[in-house]
């Protein structure tokens, strides 16, 4: 398998400019998350989906932060417009929900956001 | 608030040491506990858990001790390998077994191990 895929690995852009991240979860996983990684706060939950549907949004920063999932093989995190204060590391995650297995998530290599 | 907290940002020890990290929580709701291994420039893998029913998890080299009246909980790595430096996330969540998977982190230790 070959795991969560994130791309790009490294984006830098100009303050105003809209970024889109890219998210392809493990095949036949149910949950997908994005997360934040900053030193100051570490790893934060920025929302996450089950079946495509988004559960739980009130990590998302503000409103120019939105998250789509249109499918179970595909999601995507937009930042528009981008801010200085919007650079760290963004990491896609997905789990299979199940005992034993319902809080194992499986984290893709991470976004690297650098906003100028 | 940060419900959940590693309050040493750095670790260091000797090979054939052991390694202790701490991680202290807020919320007594939370019932299940992970700890996940962090590699630069890769994502987090799990590398172990522990729910509240439990006061000890092992799992070779690593061990998970809870002290819920506490909040707290610690991962120890006996003995301690160069490979193990890494960054270390701590991680708790609500309703195990439930309808949730929502995972709440803190900010990380990095553990260096000394050759």
């Amino acid at each position: 398998d070959a795991g969560v895929i994130q791309s790009p690995r490294h984006e830098v852009t100009e303050m105003g400019q809209e970024v889109t991240l890219r998210c392809k979860p493990i095949s036949g996983h149910d949950y997908l998350f994005w997360y934040r990684q900053t030193m100051m706060r570490g790893l934060e939950l920025l929302i996450y989906f089950n079946n495509n549907v988004p559960i739980d949004d009130s990590g998302m920063p503000e409103d120019r932060f939105s998250a789509k999932m249109p499918n179970a093989s595909f999601s995507t995190l937009k930042i528009q417009p981008s801010e200085p204060r919007d650079s760290a590391v963004y990491f896609c995650a997905s789990s299979l929900y199940g005992r034993g297995l319902a809080y194992e998530q499986f984290f893709g290599p991470g976004t690297r956001l650098t906003v100028l | 608030d940060q419900q959940v907290k590693q309050n040493s940002p750095s670790l260091s020890v000797q090979e054939g040491r052991i390694s202790i990290l701490n991680c202290d929580y807020t919320n007594s709701m939370f019932d299940y506990f992970l700890w996940y291994k962090k590699y630069p420039a890769e994502g987090p893998t799990f590398l172990i858990s522990i729910s509240s029913i439990k006061d000890k998890n092992e799992d070779g080299r690593f061990t998970v001790f809870l002290n819920k009246s506490a909040k707290h909980l610690s991962l120890h790595i006996v003995p301690s390998q160069p490979g193990d430096s890494a960054v270390y996330f701590c991680a708790a969540s609500k309703g195990y077994g439930g309808a949730t998977n929502k995972l709440i982190f803190g900010t990380g230790t990095l553990l260096a191990v000394q050759p």
